[in-house]
C-alpha cells in the first residue's frame, strides 16, 4: 500500500534552516509528481511547492519563494524540502503528498505530517 | 496568492442534505474541471473525498458529491451523519506561477 512517510520537524530559531525528507513507498516514486503542503496551527491548508516526476519541473508559493527548496530522489524514493530562513509564521505541520497526479489536481495521498515550530 | 473562498461553518441535523461552496475566478476553478475536495477529521491528515469536480476515489461515500458552475465549485453531503462532522477543503488548479490553491475551508457541524 501507497506510505509516505515525513521526518525532519523540529524547533528552530528565526532565520534558522531545517530539512524536511519524506519517504515513499508501495507505488512507483518516479512516476508521480510530488507536493509539499502545510497547515499553520488552527488554520486551513496551504500548498507549499510541488514537483514534477524528473524533478524539472519545479513551483513555490510566493510565501516561500527564494527561501524553500524542493527536490526529489527517485533513486531512494525520497522528497525533500529545505527551508532557509525560517519565519514565525512558516510554524505548521508539513505533509508530503503524492500529486498533483498526472490529468487531474488530486492529491491522493497525504503523509502523517511533520511539525516545524519556529520560535526563540 | 488568494485562497478560494468558502464559508465558514455549515450546520445541519443527521439525514439532512448540506452543500459547501468553494468560489474562485476563471484562473481557476471557472477555467479548469481540476477541482478537488479534502476531508479533515480534527487532529488528522486530510482525506480525498471528491477530485476533478465530481469523481469519487474508491471507498469514499456515495453521499458525497461534487459540481461546478462558473467560478463556484460545491460539495455536497446527503444522509448527514455524525461521522461527517469534520473540516472540508476545495482545491483547484490555478493559472498562475503558483499553480494551486486551497479554499479556505469549512466546519461542518451536525446538530
Amino acid at each position: 500500500q501507497v506510505q509516505l512517510v515525513e521526518s525532519g520537524g523540529d524547533l528552530v530559531k528565526p532565520g534558522g534552516s531545517l530539512r524536511l525528507s519524506c519517504a515513499a513507498s508501495g507505488f512507483t516514486f518516479s512516476n508521480y509528481y510530488m507536493t509539499w503542503i502545510r497547515q499553520a496551527p488552527g488554520e486551513g491548508l496551504e500548498w507549499v511547492s510541488h514537483i514534477d516526476n524528473s524533478g524539472s519541473a519545479i513551483y513555490y508559493a510566493d510565501s516561500v519563494k527564494g527561501r524553500f527548496t524542493i527536490s526529489r530522489d527517485n533513486a531512494k524514493n525520497s522528497l525533500h524540502l529545505q527551508m532557509n530562513s525560517l519565519r514565525a509564521e512558516d510554524t505548521a505541520v508539513y505533509y508530503c503528498a503524492r500529486g498533483p497526479v498526472s490529468g487531474s489536481g488530486r492529491f491522493d495521498y497525504w503523509g502523517q505530517g511533520s511539525l516545524v515550530t519556529v520560535s526563540s | 496568492q488568494s485562497a478560494l473562498t468558502q464559508p465558514a461553518s455549515v450546520s445541519g441535523s443527521p439525514g439532512q442534505s448540506i452543500t459547501i461552496s468553494c468560489t474562485g475566478t476563471s484562473s481557476d476553478i471557472g477555467g479548469y474541471i481540476y477541482v478537488s475536495w479534502y476531508q479533515q477529521h480534527p487532529g488528522k491528515v486530510p482525506k480525498l473525498i471528491i477530485y476533478d469536480v465530481s469523481y469519487r476515489p474508491s471507498g469514499v461515500s456515495d453521499r458525497f458529491s461534487g459540481s461546478k458552475s462558473g467560478n463556484t465549485a460545491s460539495l455536497i453531503i446527503s444522509g448527514l451523519q455524525a461521522e461527517d462532522e469534520a473540516d472540508y477543503y476545495c482545491s483547484s488548479f490555478r493559472r498562475s506561477s503558483t499553480p494551486y490553491v486551497f479554499g479556505t475551508g469549512t466546519k461542518v457541524t451536525v446538530l
